[in-house]
């Protein structure tokens, strides 16, 4: 199993280019996030998802958009990248609805830089 | 909302000897603690956790303690080694088993284990 696999690995936009991070999942999870990770502050949560269809915001959403047309992938959209989104983002899922299932499996992480 | 800080920032110590990280969270209503370990380049991974009805967890080498009273919690590594030099998350959350697993991360502590 590949668990959970981010594309792309790399990438590096100007100020107001519009981009796509995807996410992929192959463990059947019903529930995805998407975290940024900065220097000093940990992880924050963009969004997430409790299943096919359904998105959520938040700690942090702004300037983000996210579908979840298929339960397996789960896409992070910048519609116009500024130069405070360059961080490294990470995917999560989880199994969700029965005990025990609550543990985030992550992917490797996107690497964004914004000039 | 949920605020958890994590300190140190960064720790350094001998080979053989103990590491101890420390958190503290805001929420009382938070009843999920668990702690991740992240190597260069990769997700973060799980390496314990702790529910808010129990006051200590251990899993070989690694040891979990939870002071709700304080809204503390703590990760204990013993005999380090090489292998566990890598940055460690903790972090929090409300738990249900059909919601969503919403973590606040702390800041991060980067452990480096001197031969």
């Amino acid at each position: 199993n590949a668990g959970v696999t981010q594309t792309p690995k790399f990438r590096v936009l100007k100020t107001g280019q519009s981009m796509t991070l995807l996410c992929a999942q192959d463990m059947n999870h019903e529930y995805m996030y998407w975290y940024r990770q900065d220097p000093g502050m940990g992880l924050r949560l963009i969004h997430y998802s409790v299943g096919e269809g359904t998105t959520a915001k938040g700690e942090v959403p702004d300037g983000y958009n996210v579908s979840r047309l298929k339960k397996q992938n789960f896409l992070l959209g910048l519609e116009s990248a500024a130069p405070s989104q360059t961080s490294v983002y990470f995917c999560a899922s989880n199994r969700g609805l029965s005990s025990g299932a609550n543990v985030l499996t992550f992917g490797a992480g996107s690497r964004l830089t914004v000039l | 909302g949920e605020n958890v800080e994590q300190h140190p920032s960064t720790l350094s110590v001998q080979e053989g000897d103990s590491a101890v990280i420390k958190c503290t969270y805001s929420d009382s209503a938070s009843n999920y603690f668990p702690w991740y370990k992240q190597e260069l380049g990769k997700g973060p991974q799980l390496i314990i956790d702790i529910r808010s009805n129990v006051g200590e967890k251990k899993d070989q080498r690694i040891a979990v303690t939870l002071n709700k009273t304080a809204k503390h919690f703590s990760l204990h590594i013993t005999e380090t080694q090489p292998e566990d030099s890598a940055v460690y998350f903790c972090a929090a959350s409300n738990y249900r088993i059909q919601g969503a697993q919403k973590l606040v991360f702390g800041q991060g502590t980067r452990l480096t284990i001197n031969p």
